[in-house]
């Protein structure tokens, strides 16, 4: 069984081009969460997701970031115009229906390292 | 609103030696706590969760973390340290029925032959 898969594992942009982050959770897995770990730092939440909707963007940026997880495909996370403090770790984490972190633990993908010249 | 304050950035401990995480959380409720750890480049495998049931919870690779209410705590513990538990580890918080995983600051710990 395929752990949750991201990519691409690396990503350069120079300043002011888009960002499209993608990732495919575990299979039987409808939830996913995007978070972003900066230098030196813990992960910091940016948004959970499930199929077609968007359940909790409390962490997103208001500008320039948004996320989808269409009905079929994977979860992508799109970074417009990126800055140079956009460079970063992006992790996604998936889990199975059920109520909360505490009974269903969300497994995580390798991240994609995000890099802005 | 919830917390996680990891009191050491870094643990150097020799092989064979026990290692201890220091994790204290401040939750408004009664959180899930888990431990995981984080191989350089690599994504976060999870170590071990608390939520609600026995105090002491025993997880993979040897390692095991106490519930500590009276003390905000739950800290990680190993009796004897292995080269390959050199990584970054991430003590983190969810409310019970909630989402959203609050992650501490990390402590990287170092093994020494």
């Amino acid at each position: 069984n395929a752990g949750v898969m991201q990519n691409p594992r690396h990503l350069v942009r120079r300043r002011g081009q888009e960002a499209r982050l993608r990732c495919s959770p575990m299979k039987g897995h409808s939830h996913v969460y995007w978070y972003r770990q900066l230098p030196e730092e813990g992960l910091k939440f940016m948004v959970y997701l499930q199929k077609e909707n968007i359940i909790d963007e409390s962490g997103m940026p208001k500008e320039r970031f948004s996320a989808e997880f269409p009905k079929e495909g994977p979860s992508i996370l799109r970074i417009q115009q990126v800055v140079r403090g956009d460079s970063a770790a992006y992790f996604c984490a998936s889990s199975p229906p059920g109520q909360g972190a505490g009974s269903q633990p969300q497994h995580f993908g390798d991240g994609t390292r995000l890099s802005i010249l | 609103a919830q917390s996680v304050t990891q009191l050491d950035s870094h643990v150097s401990v020799s092989e064979g030696t026990p290692v201890l995480l220091r994790c204290n959380y401040s939750s408004s409720y009664s959180p899930s706590l888990f431990w995981y750890v984080q191989h350089p480049n690599k994504g976060l495998q999870l170590l071990l969760k608390y939520t609600s049931a026995a105090t002491l919870v025993k997880g993979i690779n040897g390692f095991e973390a106490e519930f500590k209410k009276s003390e905000t705590s739950f800290h990680l513990t190993k009796p004897s340290a292995h080269m390959s538990d050199a990584a970054e580890y991430f003590c983190v918080v969810s409310a019970p029925a909630g989402n959203k995983l609050t992650f501490g600051g990390g402590t990287r710990v170092l093994v020494k032959p």
